[in-house]
């Protein structure tokens, strides 16, 4: 069974770096028929894709317009997780974070299967 | 910010069939596939439609997707009181080059 536990701060000064990371179990992060997610949950702007990394021969990653140059998410074989970096945090970014795996089955795309238990983010002075 | 249109909520008794609409474009639904997920108070989402129609393994037949030019739609027939939870729809977007999800529809068993 593939679980997914995050760990970081709920708490984050306006200006500054959020890191959030993702520990995964039963699946790899280097696996060829997945890819790993993070995406937020906030009222005012429902849920929300942050982007992506996967691993076909080599490492890919994708980002929203949206955030795109304040979002960096990072593969970590040695330990198998992954982690999100949003820098420049403002309020707005008050939401609840998940980490997620996609999933292909016989190259089809499934879907996002396995979620974290997520993390309230706060960001406030 | 959510590109995909979703009514806010619906409604039905027990045994009832409910029914939820998922407004895209050309970029997303028109082009690429649909997914539906179910998401509890205080939980995470959990998937309930993959592939516009197809059902993963626990789902109850009861739980049904369409798709139709640049719309989806979820049904639920033989509506239960565990039914009741917040739905949304999610598909790709080529224009934006990423994942989306519609505003979400809060379903309650009457």
């Amino acid at each position: 069974q593939v679980q997914l536990r995050q760990s970081g701060p709920g708490l984050v000064k306006p200006s500054q770096t959020l890191s959030l990371t993702c520990a995964i179990s039963g699946d790899s992060v280097s696996s060829g028929s997945a890819a790993w997610n993070w995406i937020r949950q906030s009222p005012s702007r429902g849920l929300e894709w942050l982007g992506r990394t996967y691993y076909r021969s080599k490492w890919y990653y994708e980002y929203p317009v949206s955030v795109k140059g304040r979002v960096t998410i990072d593969p970590d074989t040695s330990k198998n997780q992954f982690s999100l970096q949003l820098n420049s945090m403002i309020p707005e970014d008050t939401a609840v974070y998940y980490c997620s795996r996609e999933t292909w089955i016989r190259g089809a795309y499934y879907g996002v299967d396995v979620w974290g238990q997520g993390t309230t983010v706060t960001v406030s002075s | 910010q959510s590109v995909l249109t979703q009514p806010p909520s619906a409604s039905g008794t027990p045994g009832q069939r409910v029914t939820i609409s998922c407004s895209g474009s050309s970029s997303n639904i028109g082009t690429n596939t649909v997914n539906w997920y179910r998401q509890f108070p205080g939980t995470a989402p959990q998937l309930v439609i993959y592939n516009i129609n197809q059902r993963p393994s626990g789902v109850p037949d009861r739980f049904s997707g369409s798709k139709s030019a640049t719309s989806a739609s979820l049904a639920i027939s033989g509506l239960q009181s565990e039914d009741e939870a917040d739905y949304y729809c999610a598909s790709w977007d080529d224009s934006l080059k990423g994942r989306v999800f519609g505003t979400g529809t809060k379903v309650t068993v009457l």
